[in-house]
């Protein structure tokens, strides 16, 4: 298994502009999810995804848009770029385990200028 | 509201020492607790989680964690440190009746030789 796999590792954008970070995970994972990492903020969860045609949004989703339509695929859509959105991103699968609780996974991260 | 948090920012610690990177937490009903740890350039690793029964948890790379609920407290610690678990080390607890994890800030630990 390849895991959960993001693209691009690394983007530079103008403000204005988008672009969609893709996130893909070959685990057959129903659960996944959408994080920034910002210095000295933590993780912030930006959109969620319990399966296959259901999203919601988490703490911080403005600017963001994401959907599912597959179970595989998890893209998150930056619709005009500004440079508050100047972080690191990572996408991040999970399953329950024989406690029924999720243990996320997470991708290697893309890490997006905005200028 | 469920938050969890780490007091500090960095730890610094000498090779072959026990180390501790605290967490504390506030959640409603019971607690799912989880450590996870970012090596440079790399997204999470999941370490450990506590979801009921021992207050000792055992992880991956020899790390354990130490539930304490009177405390609210569920911080990491390993008896001997290695240069190589030198990383950012994030604490979370799962929002009940959801999927979702809210994080702590992140603490750098830093083991010198």
């Amino acid at each position: 298994n390849a895991g959960v796999t993001q693209t691009p590792k690394f983007q530079v954008l103008k403000t204005g502009q988008s672009m969609t970070l893709q996130c893909a995970q070959d685990m057959n994972h129903e659960y996944m999810s959408w994080y920034r990492q910002d210095p000295g903020m933590g993780l912030r969860l930006i959109h969620y995804s319990v399966g296959a045609g259901i999203t919601d949004q988490g703490e911080v989703p403005n600017g963001y848009n994401v959907s599912r339509s597959t179970t595989e695929d998890f893209p998150l859509r930056l619709l005009s770029a500004a440079p508050s959105q100047t972080s690191v991103y990572f996408c991040a699968s999970s399953f329950p385990d024989r406690e029924g609780q999720e243990t996320q996974y997470f991708g290697p991260g893309t890490r997006l200028l905005v200028l | 509201a469920q938050s969890v948090a780490q007091p500090e920012d960095q730890v610094n610690v000498a090779e072959g020492n026990p180390l501790t990177v605290k967490c504390t937490y506030s959640v409603s009903g019971n607690p799912y607790l989880f450590w996870y740890v970012q090596y440079p350039n790399r997204g999470l690793q999941f370490l450990l989680k506590y979801i009921t029964g021992d207050n000792l948890v055992k992880g991956s790379y020899g790390f354990e964690a130490e539930f304490n609920k009177s405390q609210t407290s569920f911080h990491l610690k390993k008896p001997s440190a290695l240069v190589s678990d030198s990383a950012l080390y994030f604490c979370a607890v799962r929002e009940p009746n959801t999927d979702k994890l809210i994080f702590g800030t992140g603490t750098r630990l830093q083991v010198f030789p």
